[in-house]
């Protein structure tokens, strides 16, 4: 069985650094494309960063450019999303989400529970 | 640019079905999707990826009374013999240099 646990969230401070993590089983992580996605209070699902299969290749959302940092280790079966100089508009529930085997690896076909940041003073 | 177009809100009534629609910015008609729901306080759950041609493959333990469909752009959710846990956000996502989503449409089940 697929399982996508994150893990890492909490209540920081504006300008703080949180790292999140996402503890991949049941299936090889080095074959997937890996997701993070956030979604904010009654807002809809928005894409954070993407990282490919080897980590050679990653994606971000503008909001997010120059301050989180996507990176996986296969070994560990582990997706990581740094958070640095957070701000209050970062506040969301952060999903982990696995991309789709072969030539549609950009379909996201597992979804993790979530972890809440929340970014205030 | 690579868009993912949704109604924000539907509504059916119990037990009668309804067809929720996607639409993909001009030039990327043939663009393969994948449809997501998202039940009140909770993580998102894949339901099918769907193709250009209309066939679809659904995630483990969807109900056959979800199926997709494709006309151009247009990508299709049809939920049929609707029932009160089908109340829900349902999202559309596909990618291209990133992950894109639709803003989601709300079904609301009267």
């Amino acid at each position: 069985e697929v399982q996508l646990v994150e893990s890492g969230g909490g209540l920081i401070q504006p300008g703080g650094s949180l790292r999140l993590s996402c503890a991949a089983s049941g299936f090889t992580l080095s074959r997937h494309w890996m997701n993070w996605v956030r979604q904010a209070p009654g807002k809809g699902l928005v894409s954070v960063s993407r990282i490919n299969s080897d980590g050679s290749d990653t994606a971000y959302a503008d909001s997010v450019k120059g301050r989180f940092t996507i990176s996986r280790d296969n070994a560990k079966n582990t997706l990581y999303l740094q958070m640095n100089d957070l701000r209050a508009e970062d506040t969301a529930v952060y999903y982990c989400a696995r991309g789709a085997s072969g030539y549609i690896y950009g379909l996201i076909d597992s979804w993790g529970q979530g972890t809440l940041v929340a970014v205030s003073s | 640019q690579l868009v993912l177009t949704q109604s924000p809100s539907a509504s059916a009534s119990l037990g009668a079905s309804v067809k929720l629609t996607c639409t993909l910015s001009s030039g990327h008609s043939n663009y393969v999707i994948a449809w997501h729901q998202q039940q009140p306080e909770k993580g998102p759950r894949y339901l099918m990826r769907l193709n250009s041609d209309g066939s679809h493959i659904k995630g483990d333990g969807i109900p056959d009374r979800f199926s997709g469909s494709s006309s151009g752009a247009e990508r299709y959710l049809t939920i049929s013999s609707l029932q009160s846990e089908d109340e829900a956000d349902y999202y559309c996502q596909t990618w291209g240099a990133g992950t894109v989503f639709g803003g989601g449409t709300k079904l609301t089940v009267l």
